[in-house]
């Protein structure tokens, strides 16, 4: 019930294309959710977040959509460039505590 | 200043050596962590500080003993490592979940550490 599942494991979008990625999660007691992007040998950093209350947060080229009663979210990047390619993670945190459930990834190809 | 600062960035040692990674940040930020991250891995949680105490040992064997000296720095002691703890060691900071709404995690660059 702690998972966070991502899908999918690898993606390859066209420059200009939109770049999908999901998340489902189990634990209805999470009550915050950010995307991480992580560029090989860097730390993730993060990218965009969401809470319940709300099903979408945009900032830029970055969506996050938010489905409360199938308890999924999902990133879009719109107008994916190459230096988008990079490793995204979705995850989950649950108030009062420090334990974020990170989903396995997902390493994006974008091609020029 | 957003940054958690890491160092050294890289890291070679043997199985019989004690070395130790570092922290910091100047964010204001009380609680910090260490995890660890294997390739083509999620990070994974090792330890939490909260207020320079430790709230959370994910289990983590011995060989490992971390260190809150004060409130901007972590450190992670290593002696007696293994091949297989070979990874990208990350620290992480939050302002600190138990008293803010801000659960926003900055990650360091990470510490890349070869175990030989």
């Amino acid at each position: 019930q702690q998972q966070v599942k991502q899908s999918p494991q690898s993606l390859i979008v066209q420059k200009g294309g939109i770049s999908i990625i999901n998340c489902a999660y189990e634990n209805t007691a999470f009550d915050y959710f950010p995307w991480y992007q992580q560029f090989p040998g860097k730390g993730p950093a993060l990218l965009i977040a969401i809470r319940p209350d709300v099903s979408e947060k945009k900032e830029g080229r970055f969506t996050i959509s938010f489905n409360k009663s199938a308890k999924q979210f999902s990133l879009h990047i719109m107008d994916s460039q190459p230096g988008d390619s990079a490793t995204y993670f979705c995850a989950a945190l649950s108030s009062g505590t420090y334990k974020y459930i990170f989903g396995t990834g997902t390493r994006l190809k974008v091609l020029a | 200043d957003t940054e958690v600062t890491q160092t050294p960035k890289h890291l070679v040692m043997g199985m019989t050596n004690k070395k130790s990674l570092k922290c910091e940040q100047h964010m204001g930020h009380r609680a910090m962590y260490w995890y660890k991250q294997k390739a083509k891995k999620p990070p994974e949680l090792m330890f939490v500080y909260s207020y320079e105490k430790l709230s959370i040992n994910e289990s983590v064997p011995s060989r490992f003993s971390p260190e809150c000296p004060n409130s901007s720095l972590l450190n992670l002691h290593l002696h007696a490592l293994q091949p297989e703890d070979s990874a990208l060691y990350l620290c992480a900071s939050s302002q600190d979940r138990s008293r803010t709404q801000n659960e926003k995690l900055f990650f360091g660059s990470g510490t890349q550490l070869s175990v030989l």
